[in-house]
């Protein structure tokens, strides 16, 4: 158990709707991340909050959008879902921002039909 | 940009030493990772070596980094059941951009 949490676990909607994703990083940790992975893109790296800031972004669409909390939990909106928005979404922690190891949460698998 | 490159599937026999092999383009990293995914399972971070040493051993797991070659093996002897899993490299590059994840490994271990 790497000790950040995400819910759901699954995710089932239909296309043109909108979800949000949650994650509870580990106790301590400022930054957390967010990773999509599918079987055609393998892992990508969508975003990186930092105690409350953007500091990175990777290959997020804009019909995604993320946030950290002042408690530091954060959330992934993915909206006018797409079927290939099908995937696993993951949640990483670390305790700085930069080269940091992450610890990644167990995932929410998100089916868009 | 940064790519990670890795071959998709090794098998090996029980018991046997399996070795992993990775590439990769952005030598500005400070650590270089190795992560273990099993089936149905979130990332699990299994080890990391420090940009400035070519091995590190922890328990089963050998690591060793070529940076002339930007080469990078994770080596776990006496391999067993346990271990079939994914296994990906990961490259932070200069830490700004998060992962940069290989397409992962998926050992198999036979009997």
């Amino acid at each position: 158990d790497s000790g950040v949490t995400q819910t759901p676990k699954h995710l089932i909607t239909a296309t043109g709707q909108r979800v949000t994703l949650r994650c509870s990083p580990r106790s301590g940790d400022l930054s957390v991340y967010w990773y999509q992975q599918s079987l055609d893109q393998g892992l990508q790296f969508l975003i990186q909050y930092y105690n409350g800031e953007e500091r990175a972004k990777g290959n997020i669409l804009e019909r995604f959008s993320a946030q950290q909390f002042p408690d530091l939990h954060s959330e992934l909106n993915l909206s006018s879902l797409e079927l290939g928005d099908s995937a696993l979404y993951f949640c990483a922690s670390s305790v700085g921002d930069g080269d940091y190891e992450q610890y990644f949460g167990p995932g929410t698998r998100l089916t868009v039909t | 940009g940064e790519d990670v490159e890795q071959s998709l599937f090794l098998s090996v026999r029980e018991g046997d030493s399996s070795v992993i092999n990775c590439t990769y383009t952005d030598s500005s990293s400070t650590y270089l990772y190795w992560y273990k995914q099993e089936p149905g399972a979130g990332l699990q971070l299994l080890t990391y070596i420090f940009s400035n040493m070519d091995m590190k051993q922890d328990q089963r797991l050998t690591v060793l980094l070529n940076k002339k070659d930007k080469h990078l093996s994770l080596r776990i002897a006496d391999t067993q059941t346990g271990d079939s899993a994914i296994y990906f490299c990961a490259d932070p590059g200069g830490g700004a951009d998060g992962l940069t994840f290989g397409k992962g490994t998926h050992l198999i271990i036979q009997p």
